[in-house]
């Protein structure tokens, strides 16, 4: 069973500060995702890397892919209290259309 | 677009009911997939399908969970009988097989069984 573990679970930041959310495996994913999820609607995409070693940026989210393409890390810079919600990992088995994710990050930015 | 459509939003039943959830998948798209989500294990993928047809059920706990697509426009999720530990968030999603594999989500159905 491929597996996907992210740390931390939880983390309470002040706005302003930087954090860094990881995604680790002992499998090899074709690509890897990340979504952002708020309470009471379902994740929502933010980004796909498919390359390994590949980094994307969106806004103060950087996303890089790791060269064995079995884990992957979210940073922000200068969290914002709308970066507040749920992050989730999840990454996609060669050959199969579905997606294994993370147990997921809570962050929380406080004013 | 209208997204992916969940109905109900919310459900509360007995233990012992029949509970059945309903997706209506973005227009076009080809792939859907049922997943529950609770605090204790996350987001867990039931089953999906492809072109209407259930490609991998692995995920579904019990028989009591079964999962239908008679077409391209509609999927149900049938829990019978329920059981309080059904008590979860169901998201149904869909996507383009042939795509990015982006994934939309529905808003879920919360269900509560007591």
């Amino acid at each position: 069973t491929q597996l996907l573990e992210q740390s931390p679970q939880f983390l309470s930041i002040q706005e302003g500060e930087n954090l860094t959310v990881y995604c680790n495996s002992s499998s090899v994913f074709s690509s890897l995702q990340w979504y952002r999820q708020e309470p009471g609607e379902g994740p929502v995409l933010l980004v796909t890397v498919v390359t390994g070693g590949e980094v994307k940026k969106l806004k103060r989210l950087t996303f890089q892919f790791g060269d064995a393409r079995k884990d992957s890390s979210l940073h922000i810079t200068a969290a914002q209290p709308g970066d507040t919600g749920l992050y989730l990992c999840a990454g996609r088995p060669s050959n199969t259309g579905k997606l294994i994710f993370g147990q997921g990050t809570t962050l929380q930015v406080k004013p | 677009d209208a997204g992916v459509i969940q109905s109900p939003r919310h459900e509360v039943t007995e233990m012992g009911q029949e509970v059945t959830l309903r997706c209506k998948p973005i227009s076009g798209h080809n792939s859907l997939f049922w997943y529950r989500q609770t605090m204790m294990r996350g987001l867990e993928l039931l089953i999906y399908f492809n072109n209407n047809v259930p490609i991998d059920d692995s995920g579904m706990p019990e028989d009591r969970f079964s999962a239908k697509m008679p077409n391209a426009s509609f999927s149900t999720l049938k829990i019978q009988p329920s059981e309080p530990r059904d008590s979860a968030v169901y998201f149904c999603a869909s996507s383009w097989a042939g795509g990015a594999d982006t994934q939309y989500f529905g808003p879920g159905t919360r269900l509560t069984v007591l």
